[in-house]
This record gives structure tokens, C-alpha cells and sequence, in this order.
């Protein structure tokens, strides 16, 4: 199947800096990828969508200048959080598709763990 | 407004069978799927279903009621290692997932 990878798996920081963490589909092009966040206990929210060549969506509540993303290749997308804060530790999660009506299926990173300190 | 209802907690035993029910509704529908998620990880395919009826795959299996809204992942034979939390989510007509917050299954020997 499709794999993703996510780089860091868990990163830890101060208050105030930013972090990038980068999702790649290493043995497919993913024409669209998708970043969740999931709090303890919860399910998953996604952040935005994101096509290669193109702004990405961002869901309502979601701040654009706060987390930026960038797609810049079929295989690559990052999203870097900006003076990052505590509420903002969580699970982050890329998911990425292969495009096209017919090819619906999320094929998800492993996740990346933010602590914010 | 678009809305996913699961369990929120479900118990069995180990070698037993248990069906976790979702419901949905959604801006269209383009299919509904299930992921298996373990702490700490990330989610894991388990099944897609866009036409009616019952899709069976070992252990899993997945039955989906579009006119009802409704679907089932039915796990058999359980194993301790099924312990996790299991997601439902439904493709709308924007091609965008709508999640649950997904049914913690408790496995117990």
C-alpha cells in the first residue's frame, strides 16, 4: 500500500518558536494532503487541505499566519506552527490521496507529537 | 449540519464477536470508512464501503445502509490486540471526511 511518513514523530519546544514538520508520500504522488490535529481523547479535526501548486484550505478557527503550509511537491508537504504556545501541543497527522473520485482512501502519516513548553 | 455518532466505549471478550454501530449525516455521501487507531498512533485502514450491504475482509467485516445512514464494523474472534480505538468517517460531497470521535473497544480475557 501507499506509505506516508512524517518527520519529526514527537518534537519538543519553548513558547514562542516555531516548528516544521514535514509529511512526504514515499512511493506515490499525492495530488492532495490533508493535516488533522487530535487532542487526547478526541477525535480527528482537520486543520486544512492542501493541493501541490496551490493555497492551502484552512477549516474555520484554524489561523493561516499561525500554521503555514506549504506544498510544495506532489510527495512533500510541510506545516510549520508558529510561536508555538502550550494549547498548542497535540497529535498532528498528515493523511494524503492519490486524487481522482476514484481513489478516496486517506493513507495517514504515523503522527507528530508537539509538547509546547 | 454534518454529524458522525459512534459509541463512545465499548467492552468484549477475548474470542468473542462485537459490532460497533455508526451514524451519519452528511452534505452527500461518497462512502463511509473505518479506521483502527491505537494509542499514540496514527489511524490505520480498515475497510471503505459506498454501496449498500456487507463487506467482509478476515475478521473485520463492514456493513453500510445508505438510505438508514447507518453502518456497522463487525470484529470476530476477538483478539487482545484489538484493543484500540476504532473511527468512522463519511466522505461528503466535497470528498472531505467527516469523522467520529471514535469507539475505545476494551478487550478483556
Amino acid at each position: 500500500g501507499a506509505v506516508v511518513s512524517q518527520h519529526p514523530s514527537w518534537v519538543i519546544c519553548k513558547s514562542g518558536t516555531s516548528v516544521k514538520i514535514e509529511c512526504r508520500s514515499l512511493d506515490f504522488q499525492a495530488t492532495t494532503m490533508f493535516w488533522y490535529r487530535q487532542f487526547p481523547k478526541q477525535s480527528l479535526m482537520l486543520m486544512a487541505t492542501s493541493n501541490e501548486g496551490s493555497k492551502a484550505t484552512y477549516e474555520q478557527g484554524v489561523e493561516k499566519d499561525k500554521f503555514l503550509i506549504n506544498h510544495a511537491s506532489l510527495t512533500l508537504s510541510t506545516l510549520t506552527v508558529t510561536s508555538a504556545h502550550p494549547e498548542d501541543s497535540s497529535f498532528y497527522i498528515c493523511s494524503a490521496t492519490l486524487g481522482g473520485n476514484d481513489n478516496n482512501e486517506q493513507f495517514f502519516g504515523p503522527g507528530t507529537r508537539l509538547t509546547v513548553l | 449540519g454534518q454529524n458522525i455518532d459512534q459509541p463512545t466505549e465499548m467492552t468484549a471478550t477475548e474470542g468473542a464477536i462485537v459490532q460497533i454501530n455508526c451514524t451519519y449525516q452528511t452534505s452527500g455521501f461518497n462512502g463511509l470508512f473505518w479506521y483502527q487507531q491505537h494509542a499514540g498512533e496514527a489511524p490505520t485502514f480498515l475497510s471503505y464501503n459506498v454501496l449498500d450491504g456487507l463487506e467482509e475482509k478476515g475478521r473485520f467485516s463492514s456493513f453500510l445502509s445508505r438510505s438508514k445512514g447507518y453502518s456497522y464494523l463487525l470484529l470476530k474472534e476477538l483478539q487482545m490486540k484489538d484493543s484500540a480505538s476504532y473511527l468512522c468517517a463519511a466522505l461528503d460531497s466535497n470528498y472531505q471526511l467527516i469523522w467520529g470521535a471514535g469507539t475505545k473497544l476494551i478487550i478483556k480475557p
